[in-house]
């Protein structure tokens, strides 16, 4: 059973470029959401993806923007990279709502990382 | 604002011992929470959550206090082990209509010495 998967792991950009990563969810979720995960902090909330739309949205200006495919698979687009956008970007899934058995896990990818010259 | 902090950036523990690492929130509507481990070059694995109608939920050698009036949260670690050694976060959410949007704190590294 895969679980998340994110492409490319890694990729160089200089400034004004624009950048997309991509997300696979773990089989059987729904719902995707982006993080943003700067050298020393922890990860930041970016948006939250389920049925197609955002559903949440973190402090993150308009140059960040993404999408839900049918297959439930995301894209995170970054628009006129900064410097300040060099940082790794995590995806995570789960399932929509609180069912049984919920435990409000979310399984992480293991990032793309970023960095803007 | 940070609705999410870990005050100790780094705590180190021989083997063996209690681990514990502390989390603060300050958001009251908070209502879900999650501990994190993450190694480099990995994404953070899931390790332990707590629902705020609950004060201790225990997983193994992990278990979560959590005391909403102080709004404070704590992971224990028993016996430590070198494999833990890694930087943990906690998280925290309030969950409503099926959406939540996790806070994570900066993190804790731990070192367990053998």
């Amino acid at each position: 059973d895969a679980g998340v998967t994110q492409s490319p792991t890694h990729l160089i950009k200089t400034r004004g470029q624009q950048v997309t990563l991509r997300c696979s969810p773990k089989s059987g979720h729904d719902t995707v959401s982006w993080y943003q995960q700067a050298l020393g902090q922890g990860p930041q909330f970016i948006f939250q993806y389920y049925e197609e739309e955002e559903r949440q949205r973190g402090n993150f200006p308009d140059r960040f923007s993404g999408h839900q495919f049918p297959n439930y698979s995301s894209e995170l687009n970054v628009n006129a990279l900064l410097l300040g956008d060099s940082a790794l970007y995590l995806c995570a899934s789960s399932e929509w709502g609180q069912g049984i058995g919920w435990t409000g896990e979310l399984f992480f990818g293991e990032g793309s990382r970023l960095t803007v010259l | 604002d940070q609705q999410v902090k870990q005050n100790s950036p780094s705590l180190s523990v021989q083997e063996g011992r209690i681990s514990i690492l502390n989390c603060d929130y300050t958001n009251s509507m908070f209502d879900y929470f999650l501990w994190y481990k993450k190694y480099p070059a990995e994404g953070p694995t899931f390790l332990i959550s707590i629902s705020s109608i609950k004060d201790k939920n225990e997983d193994g050698r992990f278990t979560v206090f959590l005391n909403k009036s102080a709004k404070h949260l704590s992971l224990h670690i028993v016996p430590s082990q070198p494999g833990d050694s890694a930087v943990y976060f906690c998280a925290a959410s309030e969950v409503t209509s099926g959406t939540y949007k996790y806070i994570f704190g900066t993190g804790t590294r731990l070192k367990v010495l053998a």
